[in-house]
């Protein structure tokens, strides 16, 4: 069955520093996200990505975040100079089509970032 | 007052309950009403989702949505070990976006 999946599954970085997560999405999804679960709270969105371009985002997705998709198959998430409030579980999701509930998100095993 | 507001548990209860997992929320808009499983080290998996009010029902699991009360709930019937996990509730369709807004999620513990 295919599956999203994201590499490291966990990063240990300096604060200040840059990090970039990485996803592949299931090969024929068009659309993808990234969200994030700080330890015991809730899973929030941060971004969603088409056709090479950010069609929505969140109020966390500040200017420190970035996104990319370098090639066919992966997906990135950038944080330019980490904080440790970014210490948190990452999230890649990938739809077939734009997101209806029909068209479910399927997401990764998450990558732990912690920030020290 | 915040979106979605979800009891984190952990709710333990012997194999063959019946367990209910429950959710409120404030944003009248929302739409879609839907039900993921995440266990541990994984990401969540979407288990059900319900439009507008009403039931639905797969196998042992059934989803509830009661928007005048602005309250949604998650029945699991004859409940199993492997159930165990947490569970998330999200909703979506406020405003055109199909995002969900998540609750915190409820930790189940089944019991043999």
């Amino acid at each position: 069955e295919p599956e999203v999946t994201q590499t490291p599954s966990h990063q240990v970085t300096q604060m200040g520093q840059e990090v970039i997560l990485r996803c592949v999405p299931i090969s024929n999804h068009l659309y993808f996200y990234w969200y994030r679960q700080i330890l015991g709270q809730k899973v929030e969105f941060l971004v969603s990505f088409y056709n090479n371009e950010i069609s929505e985002k969140s109020e966390i997705f500040d200017d420190q975040f970035s996104v990319e998709r370098p090639d066919g198959s992966n997906f990135t998430l950038k944080i330019r100079s980490t904080k440790l409030e970014d210490s948190a579980m990452y999230f890649c999701a990938s739809s077939e089509a734009l997101t209806s509930v029909s068209y479910e998100q399927y997401f990764g095993p998450g990558t732990r970032l912690t920030v020290t | 007052q915040k979106e979605v507001e979800q009891d984190p548990g952990p709710l333990s209860v012997p194999e063959g309950a019946i367990v209910s997992l429950n959710c409120t929320y404030s944003n009248s808009a929302f739409q879609y009403f839907m039900w993921y499983r995440q266990y541990s080290r994984k990401g969540p998996e979407l288990l059900m989702y319900t439009y507008s009010s009403g039931n639905k029902e797969d196998g042992r699991f059934t989803a509830q949505v009661d928007k005048s009360s602005k309250y949604i709930s998650l029945f699991i019937r004859d409940s199993q070990p492997s159930d165990s996990a947490t569970y998330l509730c999200a909703m979506s369709g406020s405003g055109g976006s199909y995002i969900p807004t998540f609750g915190r999620g409820t930790s189940l513990i089944v019991h043999p």
